[in-house]
């Protein structure tokens, strides 16, 4: 089955304690994003990749970090959590194309007290 | 740079009524337009999509058709059912849907009641 997989799905941690959500697709699809969604201001874009080694800056991408070292990973990596920090986290991986539809995992809730 | 306004909720409608959900863009380019819907508890799922100019994306019963003129991609379904309750969400891609990934409005939450 094609899917994109996010572990963990929820999350409770500490103001800054080093974190990893993974994120795992198993389409070869070349590109790959991390979006946030929060209330009253839908998704966001954090980070994106468009192959190994190539990742860029979204629209949020302060406090995060990712890397692509392989072509079906996406890790993104929360250094040191602050509490604005706190949401729900998605995955994404597409081939590219302006038709192309993302698929998305099925999310992770972070909570960072 | 690229926005996308959709009508925010929650909509609530009841069981067979008919449903319009606004969408409106401000993009430089040429776009494709999507609806994404999000089910309680699921990620984002791709509802329908259109790619140029009086193309109809349709999918489940739901339609939408890209309207250059108005800059406008909004959702209709005829007869709505309960288990069509979840939050929609308008995007458009500027540059190909791959780099960039999608531009997102905030999502309607709609509510279906029996």
């Amino acid at each position: 089955e094609a899917q994109v997989t996010q572990n963990p799905r929820y999350l409770i941690t500490v103001t800054g304690k080093k974190l990893t959500v993974t994120c795992s697709q198993n389409m070869n699809h070349e590109y790959m994003s991390w979006y946030r969604q929060d209330p009253g201001l839908g998704l966001r874009q954090i980070y994106y990749s468009m192959n190994v080694e190539v990742t860029d800056k979204g629209d949020v991408p302060e406090g995060y970090k990712v890397s692509r070292k392989e072509k079906r990973n996406f890790p993104l990596i929360l250094e040191s959590p602050s509490p604005n920090q706190t949401s729900l986290y998605f995955c994404a991986s597409n081939w590219g194309g302006f038709d192309n539809e993302q698929f998305f995992g099925p999310g992770t809730r972070l909570t960072v007290l | 740079g690229d926005s996308v306004t959709q009508m925010e909720g929650p909509v609530t409608l009841s069981e067979e009524a008919f449903l319009t959900i606004n969408c409106t863009y401000t993009a430089t380019g040429y776009p494709s337009l999507f609806w994404y819907v999000q089910y309680p508890g699921e990620g984002l799922q791709l509802l329908l999509k259109a790619t140029k100019a009086d193309d109809k994306g349709s999918n489940k019963g739901f339609e939408a058709t890209y309207r250059k003129e108005t800059t406008s991609f909004h959702l209709e379904k005829g007869s709505v059912q309960v288990s069509d309750s979840a939050v929609y969400f308008c995007a458009l891609s500027d540059l190909g849907g791959g780099a960039d990934g999608l531009t997102f409005g905030k999502g309607t939450h709609l509510i279906i009641q029996p």
